[in-house]
């Protein structure tokens, strides 16, 4: 079975900081998609960032990125220039690479505050 | 299009009452999932429909029932709620179309069972 770790419950960044959330994982899979979700005070899930296990190249989204390190089953979130609408839940998720669908297993989540 | 839209938004109940979770997807996705969030545990899943016709047991299925009326509508159950089951539901859904099967995410049901 796979787990996600996120050992960051809370962490708070100054406006216009950087940032960066840690994520481990535990597979032995060695095809998988690792995802960062936003979960605003609204609820809903928005999806931040994608990275497919078998690219080296970390992945980037304007101000987020990664640090994706296979070795070490570690999958760290980076956002730059913190906003005020930064503000939310932020969840690791892990997903197998088969053919056909599967579902997520999520981490249990870091609260990030963005302070003016 | 309206993506995956889930009914209702809030519900409180009663213990031994029962309710049935709707959701709805017009992306024509073949996957679903019923995911439950609790203060401190993140998502996990309640059960999933790889595909019309078939469900499957996640992590935390006691308690729950589903049925995956056609492709559109896969619908959570509680046959007899209990106040463990108080939590924010999440529907889901998927295809391979894009290769990386991301997920769309419903707005969530906050369900209190007193």
């Amino acid at each position: 079975a796979q787990t996600v770790t996120q050992s960051q419950p809370e962490m708070s960044v100054q406006e216009a900081e950087t940032v960066t959330l840690s994520c481990t994982y535990d597979t032995s899979e060695s095809n998988y998609y690792l995802f960062w979700y936003k979960q605003p005070p609204s609820r809903q899930m928005i999806l931040v960032i994608r990275q497919e296990a078998y690219k080296q190249q970390n992945a980037t989204e304007n101000r987020f990125s990664v640090n994706f390190q296979k070795a070490a089953k570690s999958f760290s979130l980076k956002i730059s220039d913190s906003q005020l609408g930064d503000t939310a839940m932020y969840f690791c998720a892990f997903m197998k690479r088969r053919s056909g669908n599967t579902p997520l297993v999520f981490g249990k989540g870091t609260r990030l505050s963005v302070i003016a | 299009n309206a993506g995956v839209t889930q009914t209702p938004k809030f519900q409180v109940l009663k213990t031994g009452q029962s309710m049935t979770l709707q959701c709805a997807q017009d992306m024509n996705h073949n996957s679903m999932y019923w995911y439950r969030q609790d203060p401190g545990m993140g998502l996990r899943l309640i059960y999933y429909s790889a595909s019309e016709g078939t469900t499957d047991k996640g992590e935390v299925p006691n308690g729950y029932n589903v049925s995956r009326l056609n492709k559109r509508e896969f619908s959570l159950r509680l046959e007899s709620a209990a106040p463990s089951q108080t939590s924010v539901y999440f529907c889901a859904s998927s295809d391979e179309g894009q290769g990386y099967n991301e997920q769309f995410f419903g707005p969530g049901t906050r369900l209190t069972v007193l």
